[in-house]
């Protein structure tokens, strides 16, 4: 079956440890997302990238870092400069053309200790 | 500012009652507008988009939303409600210019329905 696949589901971590989040996808969409969402804020954008090997930052990328150098796959870092890490991740496809709805994952739950 | 607005928390109605979530946008140019659901723990599951034609758009699980330009809405309802449509319901807005091209969420509304 076609999908996004994040693993792990949940994660814990000790603060000031870098933390890598897996998305896959087998969709064959060109653009990828990763979200942040929190209690009463909806979902915030963190980066996204609509090719291979380009990423563009969103709205709150400062402490995290991506990279996109297989089409199928865009990991997710959380590093230690990340001032509240605990939230829950998601990570979206698209095909890149309008009218552009997301498919996504199933989300990564990060809770810093 | 390009955005989208749920004014509504939360929304509670019995079942077999209709329900309205309620969504409002503010785009340049023609909006393409989703809805999406979340149940706990879980991703957001696709519901229905809007792209042009007809204002009333019919997606997945019975529900349909109705686009209004002149009132920058675009609500989602369902005739009956159920009480396993209870989950946490997005609101989101396309917006692509220059580089960019993603979507932005609103806040969430969490559907009660009551038996």
């Amino acid at each position: 079956d076609g999908g996004i696949t994040q693993s792990p589901k949940y994660l814990f971590r000790k603060e000031g440890q870098n933390v890598t989040l897996s998305c896959e996808q087998n969709l064959n969409h060109d653009a990828m997302y990763w979200y942040r969402q929190d209690p009463g804020q909806g979902l915030r954008l963190i980066y996204y990238s609509q090719i291979v090997n380009d990423f563009q930052k969103g709205d709150i990328a400062e402490g995290y870092s991506v990279s996109r150098e297989k089409k199928e796959s865009f990991p997710l870092t959380v590093t230690s400069a990340q001032k509240n890490p605990t939230a829950f991740y998601l990570c979206a496809s698209s095909t890149g053309s309008l009218p552009g709805e997301l498919f996504f994952g199933e989300g990564s739950r990060l809770t810093v200790l | 500012a390009q955005s989208v607005a749920q004014p509504e928390d939360q929304v509670n109605v019995a079942e077999g009652n209709p329900l309205t979530v309620k969504c409002t946008y503010s785009v340049s140019g023609n909006p393409y507008l989703f809805w999406y659901v979340q149940y706990p723990n879980r991703g957001l599951q696709f519901l229905l988009k809007y792209i042009t034609g007809d204002n009333l758009v019919k997606g997945s699980y019975g529900f349909e939303a109705e686009f209004n330009k002149s009132q920058t809405s675009f609500h989602l309802k369902k005739p009956s409600a159920l009480v396993s449509d209870s989950a946490l319901y997005f609101c989101a807005v396309r917006v692509s210019f220059w580089n960019t091209d993603k979507l932005i969420f609103g806040t969430g509304t969490r559907l009660q329905v009551f038996p």
